[in-house]
């Protein structure tokens, strides 16, 4: 099954003790990138990834870390998490050119509690 | 930054009636999607519009790209219960998709 994979699904932490939310895709797909939601605010984009290597600030991008070492593997690396980190993140995967209309599939979502 | 403004924010309605949902930008945009939300999940897509002046149709979901590839509408005719979710405008230039701030759509039976 087409699939896009976040882990941990629900994760509550502590200011300053690093993390790290895991994406996978097995849709071979070239394009990978991270949102927040937030009520009032929307999906906001915090990094994405045009291929292996090839990362990019989204508009929220402030404490946040990304790497690309494999094409399947997108992990959201918070090095010192902080209590208005505290929002549901989504992964999404897609063929390279989303802006050219190319379908994001988007994965379940992972909700973080920074207290 | 480009900016997406969706209207309603809110939306409730009944069973049966029709509803249109606005997304506008003073950018233009390469391409124009819509998806669609339910409670813990990820957004999935309904459908992408690329050509100014597009309609699409999908059963009782209409879609329509503006002249000017600025603004996008989605029209529901006889609204059910199962169309109770959040709608999510995206616009699109080549890497990045920018989403409006969506439009949760509630329908009672």
């Amino acid at each position: 099954e087409a699939q896009v994979t976040q882990n941990p699904r629900y994760l509550i932490t502590v200011t300053g003790k690093k993390l790290t939310v895991t994406c996978s895709q097995n849709m071979n797909h070239e394009y990978m990138s991270w949102y927040r939601q937030d009520p009032g605010l929307g999906l906001r984009q915090i990094y994405y990834s045009m291929n292996v290597e090839v990362t990019d600030k989204g508009d929220v991008p402030e404490g946040y870390k990304v790497s690309r070492k494999e094409k399947r593997n997108f992990p959201l690396i918070l090095e010192s998490p902080s209590p208005n980190q505290t929002s549901l993140y989504f992964c999404a995967s897609s063929k390279p050119l989303p802006g050219q209309g190319d379908e994001q599939f988007f994965g379940p979502g992972t909700r973080l509690t920074v207290l | 930054t480009q900016l997406l403004e969706q209207s309603p924010q809110f939306l409730s309605i009944q069973e049966g009636e029709n509803l249109t949902v606005y997304c506008n930008s003073s950018s233009v945009f390469s391409s124009l999607q819509w998806y669609r939300q339910e409670p813990g999940e990820g957004p999935v897509l309904l459908v992408t519009v690329v050509t100014g002046g597009e309609v699409k149709k999908l059963k009782r979901l209409t879609f329509q790209f503006g002249d000017a590839r600025k603004d996008s509408s989605l029209h529901i005719t006889a609204a059910q219960p199962g169309d109770t979710g959040l709608y999510l405008c995206a616009g699109g230039s080549n890497y990045k998709l920018t989403f409006g701030k969506g439009t949760l759509l509630t329908v009672n039976p």
